[in-house]
């Protein structure tokens, strides 16, 4: 079976454009959350999606959006991208119940580089 | 906020030697601990999910204890490798449903042959 997936690899933009991150869960999950790690740091949490519905937010601003399809793959949006948006986005999908008992699975990772 | 911290930040070791290190949180309203290895250019895999106080669990050569009334963790590393050079994270279920991890730093292992 595919592990999570995400696309594209690699991504440079400039500053104020905007970008799409994709991700597909492992099949079966109808979990994903994403994450923004950057240097020196462990990951951040962004957003989490169950059920094609936002059931978390990180500390981000509005410029970062998300959303989730009926297909549970699901799509990072951020908006008026900044230097410090410049980091590696992870994925990351689950069954969808509390992480007590349940492990997160991720992907490799998309890094943006904002110039 | 949740602060989780872990330390050191970097460890270097030659083959052979067996090293830990530490994972702190915070003991009141205690839920489950995760810990995962990062390899460069992979993604992170989960090593154990820890749930119960004195919680102890083995994966090889990797083992892991949980003290949740005193708020750490251990992760053991015996006769370590090379390719157990990897950064390990520890991370809390946080947030609505407890649905999302709220990471530490991690601590950057360097195993010299």
């Amino acid at each position: 079976d595919a592990g999570v997936t995400q696309s594209p690899t690699h991504l440079i933009k400039t500053r104020g454009q905007q970008v799409t991150l994709r991700c597909s869960p492992i099949s079966g999950h109808k979990s994903v959350s994403w994450y923004q790690q950057v240097l020196g740091q462990g990951p951040q949490f962004i957003f989490q999606y169950y059920e094609k519905e936002e059931r978390g937010r990180g500390n981000f601003p509005d410029r970062f959006s998300a959303r989730q399809f009926p297909n549970y793959s699901s799509e990072l949006n951020v908006n008026a991208l900044l230097l410090g948006d410049s980091a590696l986005y992870l994925c990351a999908s689950s069954f969808g119940g509390p992480l007590s008992y349940n492990e997160q699975f991720f992907g490799p990772g998309t890094r943006l580089t904002v110039l | 906020i949740l602060n989780v911290e872990q330390s050191p930040q970097s460890l270097h070791v030659q083959e052979g030697d067996s090293t830990n290190f530490t994972c702190s949180f915070p003991s009141s309203n205690f839920y489950a601990l995760h810990w995962y290895r990062w390899e460069t250019a992979k993604s992170p895999e989960a090593l154990f999910v820890m749930t119960l106080n004195g919680d102890e669990k083995k994966k090889g050569r990797i083992s892991a204890t949980l003290n949740t009334k005193e708020g750490y963790s251990y992760l053991y590393i015996k006769g370590s490798q090379p390719e157990d050079s990897a950064t390990y994270l520890c991370a809390f279920p946080t947030g609505t449903g407890r649905r999302a991890l709220t990471f530490g730093s991690g601590t950057r292992l360097q195993v010299q042959p």
